[in-house]
């Protein structure tokens, strides 16, 4: 039962545009969200986290957007370069359980120069 | 480097021996977590500890696994029996404490069960 979903598995952009990954989750007691980036043959880095008591949170060229009613958050990075090219991993956790992260399967982001 | 270590990055065994892995947190973190990638799958939770003690174990196999978290040395996750489905990417992640303070992630083991 795959409770975070990140239904693209990879995303090509142009230099200089705007990336939008998209993650969909089941778990109505999911209050905590992050982003972490990939590199391969690294471990993931942290990004961006947003609480469920807010709808955006926004750091430099990243901001995370929160739909509650849609269950569905999604990471915007503008503009997208090419060291932004990596895989991105959307993330979530319950109440009481905040560092029990259940993790999407991912999607491989590639920004062409 | 004040990251949180793994070692080794690398590991083969054969079906049946042990496999240990080791992580050692980020300096001043005391909260250690250990996840699995399987191929084409996102990372998943196994054990959370504290020093000397296991708080979470709900994503550990029933059998085989098992993780310590000494008051001296670094964290251990022990495979005994290896099998081939335990070839994996094994990340340990560490964290300062309580609330929404964010892991910071090893750059993992890979074992290779041959």
């Amino acid at each position: 039962d795959q409770q975070v979903k990140q239904n693209s598995p990879s995303l090509s952009v142009q230099e200089g545009r705007i990336s939008i990954l998209n993650c969909d989750y089941t778990n109505s007691m999911f209050d905590y969200f992050l982003w972490y980036k990939k590199y391969p043959a690294e471990g993931p880095t942290f990004l961006i986290s947003i609480s469920s008591i807010k709808d955006k949170n926004e750091d430099g060229r990243f901001t995370v957007f929160l739909n509650k009613s849609a269950k569905h958050l999604s990471l915007h990075i503008v503009p997208s370069q090419p060291g932004d090219s990596a895989v991105y991993f959307c993330a979530a956790s319950a109440r009481g359980a905040t560092n029990k992260l259940i993790f999407g399967t991912g999607t491989l982001l590639a920004v062409q120069p | 480097n004040a990251g949180v270590m793994q070692n080794p990055r690398h590991l083969v065994r054969r079906r049946g021996q042990e496999a240990r892995l080791r992580c050692s947190p980020m300096k001043g973190h005391s909260h250690v977590y250990w996840y699995r990638q399987l191929p084409e799958e996102g990372l998943k939770f196994m054990v959370y500890l504290q020093k000397e003690n296991i708080i979470d174990e709900s994503g550990m196999p029933k059998e085989r696994f098992s993780a310590e978290f000494p008051k001296e040395g670094p964290s251990i996750l022990r495979i005994q029996q290896v099998v081939r489905g335990d070839s994996a990417a094994y990340f340990c992640a560490s964290s300062s404490g309580g609330g929404n303070s964010p892991l910071h992630f090893g750059n993992g083991t890979r074992l290779t069960v041959t």
